[in-house]
């Protein structure tokens, strides 16, 4: 079975700071990962996904999360934050990449950005 | 890409009666996938439709409470059957697709709360 653990439920931070968003995944096999940001009234959307070749990965809108194995973790960060960025955010995991996987998602956590 | 659209995107109905969301996509796509939102909980996958056959249910969710159609490569839909507050969720489809970038995409979801 596969798990992820999304700690806390809010971060906020001000704009321009570094944004950190922690995820840790537990997976019996070699997981594949993924984050998804979710704007308000809006579906998820794929911000990137870690799927064994490098391990740290670049998304869309300047954001990026490194796959540490031996920490179990998936964590996303933005060197600066942008009040768009104010959304939620989900981790989620797979045993496959493709496309029609399965996805077990953590329970989010919403970005507040301070001007 | 895909785009996917979602009807009703919000309801409030009175327990002991049903919902059928619809969720179409612009293309023709293999499966498709029905996720609840519980409020402050993560996204949980309901089952997944292949047309032309009956939908797979996981683990916790029954057909004659959630009947799910597929008539085609582009429409799905999901009932909630006999609804009780508990069932006041998101409810989101999402379809798989393949090529360069094989991803998920998300419909924006249908807010349903029950009084």
């Amino acid at each position: 079975a596969q798990s992820v653990t999304q700690l806390g439920s809010h971060v906020s931070v001000s704009e321009g700071a570094l944004v950190l968003l922690r995820c840790n995944y537990s997976s019996s096999v070699p997981p594949y990962l993924f984050w998804y940001v979710q704007y308000p009234n809006q579906g998820l959307q794929l911000l990137l996904k870690y799927t064994s070749a490098a391990t740290l990965v670049k998304g869309i809108n300047g954001f990026e999360a490194e796959f540490k194995k031996s920490e179990t973790s998936f964590h996303l960060t933005k060197p600066s934050a942008h009040m768009s960025d104010a959304a939620e955010y989900f981790c989620a995991v797979s045993e496959s990449a493709g496309a029609n996987s399965k996805l077990t998602f953590g329970k989010g956590i919403t970005l507040s950005v301070r001007p | 890409s895909a785009v996917i659209s979602q009807k009703p995107s919000r309801d409030i109905c009175q327990r002991g009666t049903s919902l059928t969301i619809q969720c179409q996509v612009d293309s023709q796509v293999t499966m498709m996938f029905w996720y609840r939102q519980q409020p402050g909980q993560s996204l949980t996958l309901i089952a997944t439709a292949n047309q032309g056959s009956e939908a797979t249910y996981e683990s916790g969710f029954v057909i004659d409470k959630f009947p799910i159609s597929r008539p085609n490569l582009t429409f799905s839909t999901l009932t909630v059957s006999n609804m009780s507050p508990e069932d006041s969720s998101i409810y989101l489809c999402s379809v798989g697709t393949s090529g360069t970038l094989e991803t998920q995409y998300f419909g924006p979801g249908t807010r349903l709360l029950v009084l």
